[in-house]
């Protein structure tokens, strides 16, 4: 069936960075994007970016960047998502949900969700 | 970036009541394509999100004909039309006409 599998949860010092993987399967990787969704605890859901699997291209939201990077590993259908300097607000669970090829609209994004993994940011 | 505006953010029902969710968006979400990218999502206590609606009135394979969607533009409407013990959790509206995508602040639904 058509899945994203996420890796586990991190704990993490502050000015640490973290490297949280979903793998995909059940369906061509590389027709689809990946977008990264986080949620700070008893707190809604922020659009941290997106990666094309086809062509790599990346679109950040505007308060992360120069602080995250996504990027994706064709041969095995997985993407990641590394946040450097870490903060204690940093401190969510991180989700991967699949998401459109190309920046554009698509019925078929965020249709599928990973399980999430908790990052905690603590000294 | 468009802002996403739901109403109310908590939402007592009764069992086997209706329940109605308002999501009002800052700028029009009919795409050049001519179709409307806005999402619905339900997120059960301690579960991932999970897509109820796509294109304002499109219910996802799996999801009860008790959900629904409507609207046009800027004003759009989530309705249960009789609420259910397992219908309790968070409800976000979201866009994905405009980049970035952007989220309602979410409308937690509980039985009274």
């Amino acid at each position: 069936q058509v899945q994203l599998v996420q890796s586990g949860a991190e704990v993490k010092k502050p000015g640490a960075s973290v490297k949280v993987s979903c793998k995909a399967s059940g369906y061509t990787f590389t027709s689809y994007g990946i977008s990264w969704v986080r949620q700070a605890p008893g707190q809604g859901l922020e659009w941290m970016g997106w990666i094309s699997a086809y062509n790599g291209n990346t679109n950040y939201a505007q308060k992360l960047q120069g602080r995250v990077t996504m990027t994706t590993d064709t041969s095995t259908s997985t993407a990641y998502m590394e946040l450097r300097s870490l903060r204690s607000d940093d401190t969510a669970v991180y989700y991967c949900a699949r998401a459109t090829m190309i920046v554009a609209p698509s019925s078929g994004a965020f249709d599928i969700w990973g399980q999430g993994t908790m990052v905690t940011v603590s000294s | 970036d468009v802002v996403m505006t739901q109403s109310p953010l908590s939402l007592p029902v009764t069992l086997g009541q209706p329940a109605s969710i308002s999501c009002r968006s800052s700028q029009s979400l009919v795409y050049s394509d001519g179709n409307t990218y806005l999402n619905w999502f339900q997120q059960r206590p301690g579960q991932s999100p999970r897509r109820l609606i796509y294109k304002v009135s499109n219910r996802d394979s799996g999801v009860p004909d008790r959900f629904s969607g409507s609207g046009s533009g800027t004003d759009f409407t989530l309705k249960i039309s009789r609420v259910e013990a397992e219908d309790v959790g968070v409800y976000y509206c979201m866009q994905g006409t405009h980049w970035p995508q952007t989220f309602g602040q979410g409308t937690k639904v509980e039985i009274k």
